[in-house]
């Protein structure tokens, strides 16, 4: 199965400041036949269920705000959340969809101070 | 409006049964690739199921032999069947529409239900 492990497990930011998630996958999630990364990001708020943010590694799912954007290639990827507001407040979530069993990374609590 | 609601969890003994529903609305599932996903307390998300538009049924390591997932197009609904019930099956069994390109599954859930609690205990 494919490992993915997030980082930082946890972080603690101020309004307006610029959070950075990274994920890192056990083995590359770049399909050569197609130039696309099967990398996915989530957000779950408190009581909720998860939502799509992102997938093929940098592309926003419709509705989502342009503050948050993804990137990265192969195993190393990042969630750049810009302009930090309250309601970010949540844990993400790395999947990767290049091979069943689908994984998920353990998840990011975002908090803000 | 475009959903997936779940139902059917409850507290059940070890070695106990279960069968979770989810009703889709404003799609039909026959077309679409469908899968759950559960969450422990306070845990991370674990993919279990998924069944595609051929019928086919994968399943992770964990629940293999002892979980099954079907449709039943007529009523527009997805069902996880769950027996032999251990303790480390408690979790929200949450239901997920795969996204999907033609007849293609891509992988990733566009489209989450709320979640059934399934609690396991003595």
């Amino acid at each position: 199965d494919i490992v993915m492990t997030q980082s930082p497990d946890s972080l603690a930011m101020s309004l307006g400041e610029r959070a950075t998630i990274n994920c890192k996958s056990s083995r590359s999630l770049f399909y050569n036949s197609n130039n696309k990364n099967y990398l996915a990001w989530y957000q779950q708020k408190p009581g909720q269920s998860p939502k799509l943010l992102i997938y093929w590694a940098s592309t926003r799912e419709s509705g989502v705000p342009d503050r948050f954007t993804g990137s990265g290639s192969g195993t190393d990827f990042t969630l750049t959340i810009n302009n930090l507001q309250a309601g970010d407040v949540a844990v993400y979530y790395c999947q990767q969809y290049y091979t069943t069993p689908w994984t998920f990374g353990q998840g990011t609590r975002l908090e803000i101070e | 409006e475009v959903q997936l609601v779940e139902s059917g969890g409850g507290l059940v003994q070890p070695g106990g049964s279960l069968r979770l529903a989810c009703a889709a609305s404003g799609f039909t599932v026959k077309s679409h690739f469908m899968s759950w996903v559960r969450q422990a307390p306070g845990k991370g998300l674990e993919w279990v199921s998924a069944i595609y538009t051929s019928d086919n049924e994968f399943y992770a390591d964990s629940v293999k032999g002892r979980f099954t997932i079907s449709r039943d197009n007529s009523n527009n609904t997805v069902y996880l069947q769950l027996n032999s019930l251990r303790a480390e099956d408690t979790a929200a069994y949450f239901c997920a529409r795969i996204s999907s390109t033609g007849w293609t599954p891509l992988g990733y859930f566009d489209l989450w239900g709320r979640g059934s609690l399934v609690t396991v205990s003595s």
